[in-house]
């Protein structure tokens, strides 16, 4: 599976839009991009998934180019409470199910 | 609906002694695993089952067993503790699906620390 690139950390004010970019240079054709987000002492959690150009949910907006070697998952106007390590991970269609591989994240530290 | 169950939420052994860490779900769902966390990383797979009966290995398996009797329930068994077995542990599960892989469900976890 392709290898993701993340920033460790980010920071940013309340009311701001937040971008956090993901490298997966060697994505395979069969590869989906798929965003968790981890709140202290919980579990991850799913945020957005996406193949191509955009997906938008209640939560957040996915954006992937046509090369589809990065990805970036964008956060509308952020709160406190989107203070959380965020994952993006590489995930392959077919393949044996959940097999989810973790980076490190990044941690998003929302200030007031 | 409860989701994902786990228990203990915290637990302290002694190196050596066995313990089974319990992971529940009430959602029907085929696929089951179970993650690592230490400090400052991501998750490591330890093991997975995608239904009653059937198991296999993730990435860092060694000193870990399980076993999966019913869809609802997939324990974790330390037979003999080690320090570097010190973690939070997750339980997750997930619809098996076809095609795009479904999103997965965690539970919040157990930390458990060995002296």
């Amino acid at each position: 599976l392709a290898k993701t690139t993340q920033p460790i950390s980010m920071d940013s004010y309340e009311g701001q839009e937040v971008n956090i970019t993901c490298s997966h240079n060697n994505i395979a054709t069969n590869d989906y991009i798929t965003w968790y987000q981890q709140f202290p002492s919980q579990g991850p959690r799913f945020i957005i998934q996406g193949y191509k150009t955009k997906v938008t949910n209640e939560v957040a907006s996915l954006f992937i180019p046509a090369d589809r070697k990065s990805s970036t998952l964008s956060l509308p106007r952020v709160s406190l409470s989107d203070t959380a390590v965020y994952y993006c991970l590489v995930v392959r269609r077919g393949s044996t199910l959940g097999r989810l591989y973790f980076g490190r994240g990044t941690q998003l530290t929302v200030w007031p | 609906n409860a989701g994902v169950t786990q228990t203990p939420k915290f637990q302290v052994l002694k190196t050596g002694q066995s313990m089974t860490l319990q992971c529940a779900q009430d959602m029907n769902h085929e696929y089951m695993s179970w993650y690592r966390q230490d400090p400052g990383m991501g998750l490591r797979l330890i093991h997975y089952s995608v239904g009653a009966g059937i198991t296999d290995q993730g990435e860092v398996p060694n000193g870990y067993n399980v076993s999966r009797s019913t869809t609802e329930d997939f324990p974790l068994r330390l037979l003999s503790a080690a320090p570097s077995q010190t973690s939070v542990y997750f339980c997750a599960s997930s619809y098996a699906g076809t095609g795009v892989n479904q999103p997965q469900h965690f539970g919040d976890g157990t930390r458990l620390s060995i002296l």
